[in-house]
């Protein structure tokens, strides 16, 4: 079955420095991989999406993802983070197969200022 | 584009009583919409599937006679807790497929049910 596994339950990082939040998936074939933000009380917002092609995605508000599959894995990141930035950060993948997403069980960013 | 909107945002009712929760796709003609509930500082899990027209697909473990999906309409889904109990608050959250689209899904703003 498949599964996502984020592996850092929080954290915390000062405004400007780098970001990197990691996603590792376990599935048979090439997954279909995303990231979503939620920020406290709201619904999940799109932050980008891997398909096919270029392992290197770029999301929107500066966010960019790698997918690695020799590492099955699919870290997201952002070379300057803003405080607005603070959210709970989710990894899902899609599988054709079972026609649904599959979630991480998410990162809690915290920025420091 | 593809807006999901979740009508109510809150909702508190008492024990024994029932809510109606609807997810709608604004802009866009949705076949599936998924339910998902999500409990404090964890991930979301899927409920079920709903498409248009037909029966939900329900996740092993959630009960169906509890939790009531109807998908009449391309644009609308509902979710209804019969016999609410507080074991039932939580946060809805759903989301819906465009009908040209495979894979994404747009969520919906959530729904913060309270059981008292």
């Amino acid at each position: 079955a498949q599964s996502v596994t984020q592996p850092d339950i929080h954290i915390t990082v000062s405004e400007g420095a780098s970001l990197e939040l990691r996603c590792n998936y376990s599935y048979g074939a090439t997954p279909y991989l995303f990231w979503y933000v939620q920020s406290p009380g709201q619904g999940l917002q799109l932050l980008l999406k891997y398909f096919s092609g270029d392992t290197l995605v770029q999301g929107i508000k500066g966010f960019e993802a790698e997918f690695k599959r020799s590492q099955s894995s699919f870290n997201l990141r952002k070379p300057s983070v803003h405080w607005s930035d603070a959210a709970e950060y989710f990894c899902a993948v899609f599988t054709g197969g079972g026609n649904k997403l599959t979630f991480g069980t998410g990162t809690q960013l915290k920025v420091e200022l | 584009g593809a807006v999901v909107s979740q009508h109510p945002s809150r909702v508190i009712c008492k024990s024994g009583t029932s809510v109606k929760i609807e997810c709608r796709s604004l802009d866009f003609q949705a076949t599936t919409m998924f339910w998902y509930r999500q409990f404090p500082k964890q991930s979301l899990m899927l409920m079920a599937t709903s498409n248009e027209g037909s029966k939900a697909t329900y996740e092993q473990g959630v009960e169906k006679d509890k939790f009531l999906i109807n998908h009449a309409s391309l644009t609308l889904s509902t979710l209804t807790v019969t016999s609410a109990h507080p074991e039932d608050s939580s946060f809805y959250i759903c989301s819906a497929r465009d009908i040209s689209s495979s894979y994404e899904q747009y969520f919906g703003p959530g729904t913060r049910l309270t059981v008292t």
